[in-house]
């Protein structure tokens, strides 16, 4: 079991580029969770999957920012038009179930760097 | 808001001292866990704890639902203990927008 794998670890942009952030969630887990990490904020919820389907995407900025799980092997996470306080390490996290009754599993992070 | 404060923010030990972390929340919480990240980055769950007592290897939790706090006990502290440990609720069984606090960050030294 490779855990919850993140694609690019490192990932620098330019501002009003675009970005993508890749989650691959550990093979039979149903729940999907995004969350920001900075100094100053601290680590953020984002958004929520359960089986596939979005559940609570209260922490996501409104705009610019799209999550999605087409399929049961991977999440994407969007940053349209990036700015330079979107700079953060983005988690991905997986689980059994919903966090109430679940261990919730990490990636190592995107490391996301706006210029 | 809901909000998560850890305390302290930071702190240094030597190795074979006991460490107690606290956490402290603005209202009820139907889940609370507590999660390890290392110098490195990684995160990984602890263990889960929502009231009473837990133990786990050198660390025990302990959690008083009513007065919203939660403590993180480690005995025998190692340098390999070193990292920051963060608290996290789930304050309401119906969202899922977890909360973590900031995180107490601890230097074991040899």
């Amino acid at each position: 079991n490779a855990g919850v794998i993140q694609t690019p670890r490192h990932k620098v942009t330019g501002k009003g580029q675009e970005a993508t952030l890749w989650c691959e969630p550990i093979s039979g887990h149903s729940a999907v969770f995004w969350y920001r990490q900075t100094i100053v904020q601290g680590l953020e919820f984002l958004t929520y999957f359960r089986n596939q389907a979005p559940i609570d995407d209260s922490g996501m900025p409104k705009e610019r920012f799209s999550a999605q799980m087409p399929n049961q092997s991977h999440s994407t996470l969007k940053i349209q038009s990036t700015q330079p306080q979107d700079s953060a390490v983005y988690l991905c996290a997986s689980s059994l179930g919903d966090w109430v009754y679940a261990e919730q599993f990490f990636g190592p992070g995107t490391r996301l760097t706006v210029l | 808001g809901q909000q998560v404060q850890q305390s302290p923010s930071s702190l240094v030990l030597q190795e074979g001292e006991n460490a107690e972390l606290q956490c402290n929340f603005s209202s009820t919480a139907t889940q609370l866990q507590w999660f390890y990240q290392s110098p490195g980055g990684s995160l990984v769950s602890l263990l889960s704890n929502p009231s009473g007592t837990k133990h786990t290897g050198r660390l025990t939790s302990t959690t008083v639902t009513k007065e919203r706090r939660s403590s993180l006990h480690i005995s025998s502290s190692q340098t390999t203990d070193s990292g920051t440990y963060l608290c996290a609720i789930d304050p309401d069984t119906n969202a899922y927008k977890v909360i973590f606090g900031k995180g107490t960050h601890l230097h074991v030294l040899p």
